[in-house]
């Protein structure tokens, strides 16, 4: 099994743009698909990333999802903060012989 | 529009048993896996198992194998999520999703708080 893990929390001013990194322990993080995960303060989750870099139809071009294989992680980008985009945000892959693994949340506050 | 809808609050004592659900609409039902996620209260989100409703392929977290049962209706296109014997540590929010095996584009349901307590 691999671990996904992430910053517990971030922060950043309106309008500027913040990355949230997750890092795979082991295996390809590029053999793979990694997802993201955005939840609100007493909300399900939503699906803002997903197959690495795309968006579901629905979600702003302020997100953007990339891999580095270099650092074996997954990143989630968002410019253009807005106070709404204050959430905790999941990463998740998969391999072959391991059922879905999360990452351990990340806090973006945006002040 | 594709939904899914779940059960309402539970409020259980340890030892009950217990079936939640998940009902898929606007979609074909068989044609995408359905899972459950847990989030335990102020934690994370962590993967219960998911199955397939066109041949009821079923995989489990091996954390949780044995502990819950993962079903579906294909008549009703509603997946379960079931406890035989409740414990106090099942206390959690869970929420079903429709996913690709790996994740991929997951569709979340609103969720269900299960409550255990004595």
């Amino acid at each position: 099994n691999f671990m996904l893990t992430q910053p517990h929390s971030v922060s950043e001013s309106p309008g500027k743009t913040i990355t949230i990194s997750c890092t795979r322990s082991s295996g390809n993080v590029a053999g793979s698909y990694v997802q993201w995960y955005q939840q609100r303060p007493g909300s399900a989750p939503t699906t803002v990333i997903y197959d690495d870099d795309r968006r579901p139809s629905g979600i702003p071009d302020r997100f953007s999802g990339s891999i580095d294989m270099s650092s074996n992680s997954a990143s989630l980008t968002i410019s253009g903060l807005k106070t709404e985009d204050e959430a905790d945000y999941y990463c998740q892959s998969y391999d072959g012989s391991t059922p879905w693994v999360f990452g351990g949340g990340t806090k973006l506050t945006v002040l | 529009e594709v939904q899914l809808v779940q059960s309402g609050a539970e409020v259980k004592k340890p030892g009950e048993s217990l079936r939640i659900s998940c009902k898929g609409s606007g979609y074909s039902f068989t044609s995408s896996w359905i899972g459950w996620v847990r989030q335990m209260p102020g934690k994370g989100l962590e993967w219960m198992g998911i199955v397939y409703p066109g041949d009821s392929d079923t995989r489990y977290s091996p954390s949780l194998q044995g502990q819950v049962t993962i079903s579906v209706d294909t008549s009703i296109n509603t997946a379960y999520l079931q406890w035989t014997s409740l414990k106090a540590s099942d206390s959690a929010i869970y929420y079903c999703v429709r996913a690709s095996h790996y994740g991929g584009n997951v569709m979340w349901g609103q969720g269900t708080l299960v409550s255990v307590s004595s």
